[in-house]
């Protein structure tokens, strides 16, 4: 096991609402990655934070916002939810140095939008 | 951005077989990452190569960053039915954060 958990492990809502993931990092570990991950598809970037502040953004719109914790852990905020943001939501974390390229994945958090 | 393509996407063999699949990309990447992922559940990290012409072994699994640093190659060894899964290869893109490109994933499916 990474030590990397997320919560929680599923989530229903509905469109429109507004939804809060969270993730507690690895020992060690100050930069966390939030990937969505809808079916059959791999592991999309959103964001990283390292040491709390954003470190990088992908093609995800605002409404996806995040934090980062002064111990590391992290949420993953998104508002006014759509159909498509049904997905399976990973954080992922790494350590400093070289160790940053190696990414370790939590469980991932099944968010269902109805 | 920079994209990784993976093959094969899917594999269907018998238990006791070895299973090969690879990662290309038009571009270098300076490191290389492996996970194998089960339904539902997370990405977990099978092996992580650092250096160009790295060869790598975890159990019955053997990872190669290749010379060119635009390809890498994953080998199980002795197939097991514990072995199902989707294969992804992964790399940190070169500029700004560590994101990582993720392939398309190898699914591999083992008859007994």
């Amino acid at each position: 096991e990474t030590g990397v958990t997320q919560s929680p492990t599923h989530l229903i809502k509905t469109r429109g609402q507004q939804v809060t993931l969270r993730c507690s990092s690895q020992s060690g570990h100050n930069t966390v990655s939030w990937y969505q991950q809808a079916l059959g598809q791999g592991p999309q970037f959103i964001f990283q934070y390292y040491r709390e502040e954003e470190n990088g953004r992908g093609n995800f719109p605002p409404r996806f916002s995040g934090l980062q914790f002064p111990n590391y852990s992290s949420e993953l905020n998104v508002n006014a939810l759509e159909l498509d943001d049904s997905a399976l939501y990973l954080c992922a974390t790494a350590g400093g140095g070289r160790a940053r390229d190696t990414q370790y994945f939590g469980p991932g958090t099944r968010l269902t939008v109805l | 951005g920079q994209q990784l393509n993976q093959s094969p996407q899917s594999m269907f063999i018998q238990e006791g077989e070895d299973v090969s699949m690879n990662c290309t990309s038009s571009s270098i990447f300076n490191t290389w990452l492996w996970y194998k992922q089960d339904p539902g559940e997370g990405p977990v990290l099978l092996i992580a190569l650092y250096k160009a012409g790295e060869l790598t072994s975890n159990g019955r699994l053997t990872a190669q960053f290749g010379i060119t640093r635009k390809d890498s190659f994953l080998n199980i060894s002795a197939s097991i039915p514990s072995d199902v899964g989707i294969y992804f290869c992964a790399g940190p893109e070169l500029q700004g954060a560590q994101k990582l490109v993720f392939g398309q994933g190898t699914r591999l499916t083992i008859n007994p």
